[in-house]
């Protein structure tokens, strides 16, 4: 069964733009949640999306958006970049909401400059 | 919120030797998970752990759910050199929300 697979792996933006990340679950799992993870801060929630429906979200401002599509896939959106944006985001799939065991894809690098 | 405290935040070994790591929570938890992350990937599921006084191996991993329901630990025994790599706990509440991950514990294996 393939694992949890995330596009793109890199990106440079600038400040300003904005960027959307995408994520694929394992197959059969339907619920997405979303991780930033910084050196200084860790890893921090963002938000958890089962059956296309957001069940929960951590504290981050607006500009950070999700949306999860009927085949389970996500995607996340960062509008106006800024410079403390830059980090791994990401996302893992569990088989049900509340999510228990979580299985993480690779990651997205973002930096902004 | 609720804080997990995981330590040693880095650790400088021998391969072969034996290597113990802990999380505590200021509340209570229903699962518990560990996961092994490597430079520029995500983290990698080792063991998940979900009854009070659980005590699960894989391969030379064995970690515990502890009996308070505020803690876990993970071992390591005889450690090689693709041990190294960010160890991170992670722990959901009883209300069933999201993850909430320690520091990492940082460990290297010297040759």
């Amino acid at each position: 069964k393939a694992g949890v697979t995330q596009t793109p792996r890199y990106l440079i933006k600038t400040r300003g733009q904005q960027v959307t990340l995408s994520c694929s679950p394992i197959s059969g799992h339907r619920s997405v949640s979303w991780y930033q993870q910084t050196p200084g801060q860790g890893l921090q929630f963002l938000f958890e999306y089962f059956s296309e429906t957001q069940r929960n979200k951590g504290n981050f401002p607006g500009r950070f958006s999700g949306r999860q599509f009927s085949n389970s896939r996500s995607e996340m959106n960062v509008s106006t970049l800024e410079l403390g944006d830059s980090a791994l985001y990401l996302c893992a799939s569990s088989l049900v909401s509340p999510p228990t065991t979580q299985y993480f894809g690779p990651g997205t690098r973002l930096t902004v400059l | 919120g609720q804080q997990l405290n995981q330590s040693p935040q880095s650790m400088f070994i021998q391969e072969g030797e034996d290597v113990s790591m802990n999380c505590t929570s200021s509340s209570i938890f229903n699962t518990w998970l560990w996961y092994k992350q490597d430079p520029g990937e995500g983290p990698v599921l080792l063991i998940a752990l979900y009854k009070a006084g659980e005590l699960t191996s894989n391969g030379r991993l064995t970690a515990q759910f502890g009996i308070t329901r505020k803690d876990s630990f993970l071992n390591i025994s005889a450690s090689i050199p693709s041990d190294v790599g960010i160890y991170f706990c992670a722990g959901q509440e009883t209300s069933g929300s999201r993850l909430t991950f320690g520091e990492g514990t940082q460990l290297t294996v010297n040759p």
